[in-house]
């Protein structure tokens, strides 16, 4: 079955306890992204990868790092959490098409979501 | 600078009423808007997809509508069902150099027996 898998699901942890969610997709897709989503506002990106070893920041980078050593993997990484970071993150990937105006960029295939609570 | 816009914040219907939810946009260039549907604790699950060419795509019950000179978007679901609860996200994706998406905040509907 075709899915994007995060983990651990629910978080509680403290201030400065570093601590990594991992995210797999098993659909062979090069692009890769993580999103937090707070109540109110819309899912805002925090890091993205066009493919394996190639990542760049989304709109909310600050204190939060990924990497994409394999394409199945892109783990986020909080080195150290603090409460405003206290959110539901979502990892999503998609298959890259040509880009450009008027094309069918790929469909984002989302995870489960992890409920992320920093006291 | 880029905005997506989402209309209403909320919405309650009865079972089997219909609905007409709406997206705005100020994204350019444009490449495609998608409508994602995400359940309460759950992720987002894309609905329809439609490109600058594209006025309306249908999904079963559901109906995107494509302005693009206006620069609105609009979901229509036809006779609602109780499963339709659950929140309504516009995404809109540009091209310029690298793959960039925006959100909209999403509309909240509850259907009600």
């Amino acid at each position: 079955e075709a899915q994007v898998t995060q983990n651990p699901r629910y978080l509680i942890t403290v201030t400065g306890k570093k601590l990594t969610v991992t995210c797999s997709q098993n659909m062979n897709h090069e692009y890769m992204s993580w999103y937090r989503q707070d109540p109110g506002l819309g899912l805002r990106q925090i890091y993205y990868s066009m493919n394996v070893e190639v990542t760049d920041k989304g709109d909310v980078p600050e204190g939060y790092k990924v990497s994409r050593k394999e394409k199945r993997n892109f783990p986020l990484i909080l080195e150290s959490p603090s409460p405003n970071q206290t959110s539901l993150y979502f990892c999503a990937s998609s298959l890259m098409l040509a880009g450009g105006p008027n094309e069918d960029t790929g469909e984002l295939f989302f995870g489960e979501g992890s409920r992320l609570t920093v006291l | 600078k880029n905005q997506v816009e989402q209309s209403p914040q909320s919405l309650i219907i009865l079972e089997g009423k219909n609905c007409t939810l709406q997206c705005n946009y100020t994204v350019s260039p444009f490449s495609n808007l998608r409508w994602y549907k995400q359940d309460t604790g759950r992720g987002p699950v894309s609905l329809t997809i439609m490109t600058f060419s594209e006025n309306t795509k249908s999904n079963g019950r559901y109906t995107a509508t494509l302005d693009a000179d206006t620069k609105q978007s609009s979901l229509h679901i036809t006779a609602s069902q109780l499963s339709d609860s659950a929140s309504y996200i516009c995404v809109v994706s540009w091209n310029t150099g690298g793959f960039k998406t925006i959100f909209g905040a999403g509309t909240r509907l509850f259907v009600k027996a």
